[in-house]
């Protein structure tokens, strides 16, 4: 079976710039779950979809948007880019079955590594 | 919510010594998983232990979640085994999220 899979792998962008990050997750899987992982703050939550509901938002500004499709894939989105907002992208999926106090195993994929210049 | 602290945060192996990563949560947790992160950043999935102990080859590990902490052991260590070691904590019913620790950076000489 296929993992979680990521495009781009690099992306170069300029500040002010918008960006579009893809994940596919693995078959059958229907939660997705975005992290952005930076020297400086480690690996932070972003937001975490099923179903095409979001179902929780981290602690990003309005910037940060994300969406999923009925196939269960996922795109993140960030608007207005910032020199701040380099960093490693990462998109994991799990088996959940949309139960309240349900938790899975998540698996991660390669990840996207966005710089802003 | 939920805190993740993992100890030591470097740690320097000769090949072939034996390791213990340690994770300690602030609050009882049903998801506890552990990663490696090789050099292209990919998370590598080691073991999802809410609780007791699971091995797997030459890599162990032991959640004890009554007393929140987790141990990861690595036996007979290899250079492969270099990167940074993540766990993670699921952040309680309806959050749907991991919280990570900050790692611990392995580094095996030869």
């Amino acid at each position: 079976k296929a993992g979680v899979t990521q495009t781009p792998r690099y992306l170069i962008k300029t500040r002010g710039q918008q960006v579009t990050l893809s994940c596919s997750p693995i078959s059958g899987h229907r939660s997705v779950s975005w992290y952005q992982q930076t020297p400086g703050q480690g690996l932070q939550f972003l937001f975490e979809y099923f179903s095409e509901t979001q179902r929780n938002k981290g602690n990003f500004p309005g910037r940060f948007s994300g969406r999923q499709f009925s196939n269960s894939r996922s795109e993140m989105n960030v608007s207005t880019l910032e020199l701040g907002d380099s960093a490693l992208y990462l998109c994991a999926s799990s088996l959940a079955k949309g139960l309240q106090r349900e938790t899975y195993e998540q698996y991660f994929g390669p990840g996207t590594r966005l710089t802003v210049t | 919510g939920i805190q993740v602290e993992q100890s030591p945060p470097d740690l320097i192996l000769q090949e072939g010594a034996n390791s213990t990563l340690r994770c300690n949560f602030s609050d009882s947790v049903n998801n506890l998983q552990w990663f490696h992160q090789n050099p292209w950043g990919q998370l590598i999935n080691l073991f999802y232990i809410p609780s007791g102990t699971k091995q797997n080859g030459r890599l162990s590990a032991t959640t004890v979640a009554t007393e929140r902490y987790s141990l990861l052991y690595i036996s007979s260590s290899q250079t492969t085994d270099s990167g940074v070691y993540f766990c993670a904590a699921w952040g309680g019913a309806g959050s749907y999220q991991l919280t990570f620790g900050k790692g611990t950076k392995l580094s095996v000489i030869p």
